[in-house]
């Protein structure tokens, strides 16, 4: 079946746009988080959602940064007013089940390279 | 604090040779570590993770509380190899938490 899939895959802005980034879990996958991964950085963890949950926003850097998830199912990731140091590459990943129930792995998606010039 | 540290950025040995890629952690309680790979042009996948103890591709790590380490250990690599090797864990969240990653590069 198909992965996690994100789009677009490059995105080019000019600083102070705005830019929303979308993301599609594996069919049944109830967990959904975003990651960036940046040069020098690692992985950061940004959002996590978990069915109807609240979502744990613990990670996202400032309030320039939102997500939501429609329905349960896709994911979309908005930086406002967006700044260079916001460039990097953001993955999304999804898992069958919440992370505390037994060893719910979780599938990564391909990426989206953003670049705030 | 709950942290991932992985001190090496690049890691370059030939083929054939030993390789251990060093994972340290900070947690309260009992972890649970993972370790993630990246080969070029391809998506971050899961490699192996403590609770199974498994080999995956020649690779092992062993859990090791009392030096809070994850280290990653291949006795003979290969150029295939090659990728960019994240150690991760999970937090009392569930969410994960990766370390800087590292560099694992073979030459011929």
């Amino acid at each position: 079946g198909a992965g996690v899939s994100q789009s677009p895959s490059n995105k080019v802005t000019e600083k102070g746009k705005d830019v929303e980034l979308r993301c599609d879990p594996i069919s049944g996958h109830t967990a959904l988080y975003w990651y960036r991964q940046s040069l020098g950085q690692g992985l950061e963890f940004l959002i996590y959602f978990q069915g109807n949950s609240a979502p744990d926003k613990s990670g996202l850097p400032s309030d320039r940064f939102s997500a939501e998830r429609t329905g349960g199912s896709v994911s979309t990731l908005t930086i406002q007013r967006t700044q260079q140091e916001d460039s990097a590459v953001y993955l999304c990943a999804s898992s069958l089940g919440p992370p505390g129930q037994g060893e719910n792995e979780q599938f990564f998606g391909p990426g989206t390279r953003l670049t705030v010039l | 604090a709950q942290r991932v540290t992985q001190p090496e950025k690049l890691l370059s040995v030939f083929k054939g040779a030993p390789v251990e890629l060093k994972c340290n952690y900070s947690y309260s309680g009992s972890p649970e570590l993972f370790w993630y790979v990246q080969y070029s042009r391809q998506r971050l996948q899961l490699l192996l993770r403590h609770i199974s103890r498994e080999s995956i591709k020649g690779f092992t790590a062993d859990l090791n509380k009392g030096e809070t380490s994850f280290h990653l250990k291949k006795p003979f690599a290969q150029e295939e190899d090659s990728a960019m090797y994240y150690c991760a864990l999970k937090s009392n969240t569930g969410k994960l938490i990766f370390g800087q990653g590292t560099t694992l590069q073979v030459k011929p």
